[in-house]
Formats: structure tokens, sequence, C-alpha cells
């Protein structure tokens, strides 16, 4: 059974970082391009970034980029999003999902108030 | 960066009803490569958002004939054709030829 876990969202004020993570089992996580993706209270889906199945393309939207970095760890078959500069309008669900958007995590929420 | 413009932005069926929901694209998802990255995703009420139509027409595994996918260039429909209860929920069009990725502003099906 494929599984996306994310962890390490929560509450951070203005300004400062946070760290997600997304465990992948039941596919062969190496082989895939995987991305984040967001979704703010009420609000539809937005892509945040990309990374390809070897690092060797990575891509971000506008909004984070200079501030959010995507990152790979292929032997713990773990996708990472580093988030610095943290603003209120970063305030969302953060899914971790496959290159295709087929498989998805259960999401987790990182909420940016002081 | 491309703009997805879906409509309607609800819709109203009952059992039964055949429905439609478009995606129109700001420029072609005509890939070079010649595949066209157009997909459908249904979030249900706190739900992870689920895959229906990869590749335009492709249906995912396990999800039922009912649902159809079409279009070309930049112009995309889904269609159901005789929506169930379980239906209900947000449908996203999202394209992935063109970095930034995009998606659709979202189409809310409910159920009379």
């Amino acid at each position: 059974e494929v599984q996306l876990v994310e962890s390490g969202g929560g509450l951070v004020q203005p300004g400062r970082s946070l760290k997600l993570s997304c465990v992948a089992s039941g596919f062969t996580f190496s082989n895939y391009g995987m991305n984040w993706i967001r979704q703010a209270p009420g609000k539809g889906l937005e892509w945040v970034a990309y990374i390809s199945s070897g690092s060797s393309y990575i891509y971000y939207a506008e909004t984070v980029k200079g501030r959010f970095t995507i990152s790979r760890d292929n032997a713990k078959n773990t996708l990472y999003l580093q988030m610095t500069s943290l603003r209120s309008e970063d305030t969302a669900l953060y899914y971790c999902a496959s290159h295709r958007v087929d498989y998805w995590g259960q999401g987790v929420m990182v909420t940016v108030s002081s | 960066d491309v703009v997805l413009t879906q409509t309607p932005p609800t819709l109203l069926a009952t059992i039964g009803q055949s429905v439609s929901i478009s995606c129109r694209s700001s420029q072609s998802l005509l890939h070079s490569n010649g595949n066209t990255y157009l997909n459908w995703l249904l979030q249900r009420t706190g739900q992870s958002p689920q895959p229906l139509i990869y590749l335009v027409s492709k249906l995912e595994s396990g999800v039922p004939n009912r649902f159809s996918g079409s279009g070309s260039g930049t112009d995309f429909t889904l269609k159901i054709s005789g929506v169930e209860a379980e239906d209900l929920g947000v449908y996203y069009c999202m394209q992935f030829t063109h970095y930034p990725f995009t998606f659709g502003s979202g189409t809310k099906l409910e159920i009379k």
C-alpha cells in the first residue's frame, strides 16, 4: 500500500523557520519526482515546489522562491521542505504528492501567527 | 503562468444526472514531447485530493468509468455520466506541462 506521511508542521511566528518531512512507503520513492502542494484554509490548491527523482531538477512557485528549499534523501525515502522567513500567507495544509499527483499524503498543517 | 479557468464554480446535480466541468487554459498544454499533462482530481470534504484522470483522458486505477475526460490544446472537459452520492466534493483540473504547475479554482459538486 502506498503511503506518504507528512510531519513537522505546527504554529510558528512570522519570520521564523520550519522543516517539513514526508516519508514514503509502498512504492520505489527514488524513481519518482515529488511535489509539495499547499491549501490555505477554505481555499484551493497551490503548487509549491517540485524535485526530480535524482534531485537534478528543482522548481519553485514564485511565492516561495528564495524562502523555501525542497530536498530529498532517497536512502531514507524522505522528502523535505525547509521553510524560512515564514509569512502569515504561508498558513496552509501542506501535502506531499508524487510528480503525477497520483499519490498524496494526508497533509500537515502550518500556521504562521504571532 | 498558465491560468486554468474552471466553470462552473458550483454544480447542483441529482443522482443519475450527467454533468460536465470545463477547464480552459490560458495557453496550450501540449508538451513538446507530444503529451498533454492535464489531470483531474476530486477532493472530498476533509480529505486529501484523489486522482481521477491523467493525460486528459486516462482513468486512474480504481476510478469508476462514469468519469471521463476529453479535450486538447486549451479546452478540457470532465464528464460524470450518472452522478452518484459519493461524487460530491470539489473537482480540480491541474496542469504540469509548464512550470509553475497550476490548478483550476475548483468546481464544487453538490447533490440535490
